[in-house]
Formats: C-alpha cells, structure tokens, sequence
C-alpha cells in the first residue's frame, strides 16, 4: 500500500496569506489527524477528522482550519499568517475508530512565512 | 500541552551499546506509543504498549511500562548508525482521538 503522501513538501509565503495544505491517507483509512511541530513547541494535535467530520482539535486560533472529503483526503488551511506559522506540519492516517491506535505520518509539509 | 516529557533530551553513543530514554507522563492514559523521527521528517510508529502491559519487545527494541509511576522506558540494544533519529514517546489525549506527544529524545550513534 502507498504510505501517506502529503503535498506541497515545501512552502514559502509572507505573514497575511493564507495557505491550504493536502493529505491523502493510506487507502482504507478513515482517520487523518494534522499535526503542527516547531522546534519551541514541539509536536502539537491540530485536529482529527473522521468520515468527514472532526472528531478533536487541539488548543490552536480559528485561523486553523480543515476539512475531509468523501474519499478521506483531507486538507488543512491557516488564514492570515502569522511568522510563528513557520513549522512543521504532519499529517497521519489511521485505520481504526474509537480509542487511538498507531498513526502513519506522511513526510510532512515545511512551511515557512517570511 | 505536554503529556509525555523525555529524558535525557539528548543522548550520544557508539554503535553496539545499548541506549534508553525515559518517558514521563501526567493523567491515565490507555496505551503509549514511541515513534522515531530522523532529521525534520515523517514520524515512524515503533511499538504501542497498552496500560495494562508492563513490557514490550520487538526486535531490538524493548518497551517497558509503569503506570503507578506513570512512566515508560524505550531500550534499544546494540545500536547502530542509522539509530540516529529523534524518539518520541506519545499518550491519547483525553478525548482519546489524538496522540500528545513529548518532546523527544536525540539519539546519535557514531560509528
């Protein structure tokens, strides 16, 4: 099975864009949660969705956002960057509802906000 | 927040030796996992041990639990080179639909 692809792998933008980042999941899983590192803060949970609907999200402004499709792709979207957006950002798969099992990370997307 | 916190932050060995990183953590949790990381990309699951386990091995890896303590220790004998990666010990959340990680131990194995 291919892994967790993720695109774009690099990003560069200025503070007050906006950025969409995509996850495509391991195929069969319905589980895709995002995932911010920087090295101050380390790995912190953005937000999980499952069958198109999130499920948890984590401790981040409005500003983060995302979303599931039907075929379990998912993308994230921060508006109006801020310099601290630099970071990061995982996507994982799982194939397993209710409690949490093993994740499967994509590469990641490395965005930078000048 | 923080759930799992590891310790040492950062460990440097030669190939062959055994190394161990200690990770703490803070509320009930009902497994914790340890993923590896090398160099700024994706996280690699390792091994998931659940509460009511007390150790875990596979491969050269060994996991051990301790829930009074609320700490899990990740061994990894006889090292070598391509060990080098960043270990990360992670929890569920509350909720139980995310994982809470720590922040990593930096293993370098030279050769």
């Amino acid at each position: 099975k291919a892994g967790v692809t993720q695109t774009p792998r690099y990003l560069i933008k200025t503070r007050g864009q906006q950025v969409t980042l995509s996850c495509s999941p391991i195929s069969g899983h319905r589980s895709v949660s995002w995932y911010q590192q920087t090295p101050g803060q380390g790995l912190q949970f953005l937000f999980e969705y499952f069958s198109e609907t999130q499920r948890n999200k984590g401790n981040f402004p409005g500003r983060f956002s995302g979303r599931q499709f039907s075929n379990s792709r998912s993308e994230m979207n921060v508006s109006t960057l801020e310099l601290g957006d630099s970071a990061l950002y995982l996507c994982a798969s799982s194939p397993r509802t209710g409690l949490v099992h093993e994740q499967f990370f994509g590469p990641g997307t490395r965005l930078t906000v000048l | 927040s923080q759930q799992g916190e590891e310790d040492p932050q950062a460990l440097s060995i030669q190939e062959g030796e055994n190394a161990t990183m200690n990770c703490s953590y803070k509320t009930s949790i009902n497994n914790l996992q340890w993923y590896r990381q090398n160099s700024g990309r994706g996280l690699v699951h390792l091994i998931l041990i659940r509460s009511n386990e007390r150790e875990k091995h596979s491969g050269r890896l060994r996991v051990t639990l301790d829930t009074s303590k609320k700490s899990s220790s990740l061994l990894i004998t006889a090292s070598r080179a391509a060990d080098t990666a960043s270990y990360f010990c992670a929890t569920d959340s509350q909720a139980g639909t995310a994982l809470i990680f720590g922040k990593g131990t930096t293993l370098s194995v030279s050769s």
